[in-house]
């Protein structure tokens, strides 16, 4: 089956520090790639996503690119600032187009971020 | 503004005791799910709904139960014969795979925390 493999956390970085959270995946059909976000006491916001190989997601300075050769994902951000600081997961969901259309995402285990001033 | 409510945003439960989880979104999805989210695991599908009236298992539905009688509403109940269920719940919704770009792009609730007492 479909699984999501995230470093372990905690993570913990001075602010300004850069920032990579490795992903990879291993997947039955041609996955889209998703981060999620959660801040502390809530639920999950999508960060970015990617639909296909090579393509790459980017928000709030947060950058990932799908590498179908690696089956990779890794998340990264140049400068990091507190308000950063949160549980970060990834996800993946089979392609409908590839004629194995899920309903169900798969989520790594998440890696907590902690920046400190 | 269009989005996922849950209530109530802390839930006590005395062992023995059935509680219902509300959910209601007004985003026109028509797929719902509900996940589970205990530290350290990530998250665990519970139930998902493509449709009303009709709703199918996820990996840990044992001692849950869910109806959809409206296109908005997924409550979720946490029966007696749940053995551990402290934990935080999370609420979901999407268009139908398929008819986003191929892929399954969640929208989450702030979540329900349940603790037994």
């Amino acid at each position: 089956g479909d699984s999501v493999t995230q470093m372990e956390g905690p993570v913990t970085l001075s602010e300004e520090a850069f920032l990579t959270i490795n992903c990879t995946y291993t997947a039955t059909g041609y996955p889209s790639l998703f981060w999620y976000v959660q801040y502390p006491g809530e639920g999950l916001q999508l960060l970015l996503k990617a639909t296909k190989a090579d393509d790459k997601g980017s928000n709030k300075g947060f950058e990932a690119t799908y590498r179908k050769e690696t089956t990779s994902f890794h998340l990264e951000k140049g400068s990091v600032q507190v308000s950063d600081s949160a549980v970060y997961f990834c996800a993946l969901s089979e392609n409908a187009y590839s004629g194995a259309g899920s309903y169900q995402l798969t989520f790594g285990k998440g890696t907590k971020l902690s920046v400190i001033p | 503004d269009g989005g996922i409510t849950q209530s109530p945003k802390y839930l006590f439960r005395k062992e023995g005791q059935n509680v219902t989880l509300s959910c209601e979104q007004n985003l026109n999805h028509d797929a719902m799910y509900w996940y589970r989210q205990d530290p350290g695991q990530g998250l665990r599908l519970i139930y998902y709904s493509q449709i009303v009236n009709d709703f199918q298992k996820g990996d840990i539905a044992e001692g849950y139960s869910v109806s959809r009688e409206k296109k908005e509403s997924f409550p979720l109940t946490v029966t007696s014969a749940q053995k551990n269920p402290t934990a935080f719940y999370l609420c979901a919704s999407s268009k139908i795979p398929g008819t986003s770009g191929g892929y399954n792009e969640q929208f989450f609730g702030p979540g329900t925390r349940l603790t037994v007492l």
